[in-house]
């Protein structure tokens, strides 16, 4: 079954950097997009980027381009969100999701179970 | 203030037909399919809806999906306790060039 296990958050100070990762299995990762989302205490869903299957296309939410980076690495079937120059308001549980094909156009249809991030002096 | 506009809440009685609303405007719901997502507390989302009105292997046949123009809605029909949760649209957007979700809708059974 397609599974998605988020690491890397932990308690950070703003303007610091930090790199989740999330790591595939139970389907072929290569050919899927793959999406962060982050939800932060209390409140609903904001879209963070996505990636397609290839690499090749990247997209981001408009609060968080160029902080943020989206990347992957297909011979190890692991996603990366790397962030940097936290501030308090990236403070959230992040979630990689599975897109529903190979382009960023489509969808999630899967999600893991989320990596909190806490943003805090 | 997100770009999908969804009611905070919605409530319905067992049995009852509940619908709730997802309104964008032509850059997203205008030219693309809407998703469908349903949140339990502290779980992650799970998809319940996508193209609109497909419903994923598992979801009962008492959830439904349709969009008209620039607006989507949810409806579920014969209300159980369990389907008591947040639900979330969302759509691609062309002039973001990225996906949006609505605010989300606490749906309550009575």
């Amino acid at each position: 079954q397609v599974q998605l296990v988020e690491s890397g958050g932990g308690v950070v100070q703003p303007g610091t950097s930090l790199r989740l990762s999330c790591a595939a299995s139970g389907f072929t990762f290569s050919d899927y997009g793959i999406h962060w989302v982050r939800q932060a205490p209390g409140k609903g869903l904001e879209w963070v980027a996505v990636i397609s299957s290839d690499g090749n296309n990247k997209y981001y939410g408009d609060s968080l381009k160029g902080r943020f980076t989206i990347s992957r690495d297909n011979s190890r079937n692991t996603l990366y969100l790397q962030m940097n120059s936290l501030r308090t308001d990236d403070t959230a549980l992040y979630y990689c999701a599975r897109a529903g094909g190979t382009s960023a156009y489509y969808g999630i249809d899967y999600w893991g179970q989320g990596t909190l991030v806490s943003v805090s002096s | 203030q997100s770009v999908l506009t969804q009611p905070p809440s919605a409530s319905g009685s067992p049995g009852q037909r509940v619908t709730i609303s997802c309104s964008g405007s032509s850059p997203n719901i205008g030219s693309y399919t809407v998703n469908w997502y349903q949140q339990f507390p502290g779980m992650a989302p799970k998809l319940l809806m996508y193209s609109d009105d497909q419903r994923p292997s598992g979801v009962p046949d008492r959830v439904s999906g349709s969009k008209s123009g620039t607006s989507a809605s949810l409806a579920i029909s014969g209300l159980q306790s369990e389907d008591e949760a947040d639900y979330y649209c969302a759509a691609w957007d062309a002039s973001l060039n990225g996906w949006v979700f609505g605010g989300g809708t606490k749906l309550t059974v009575l």
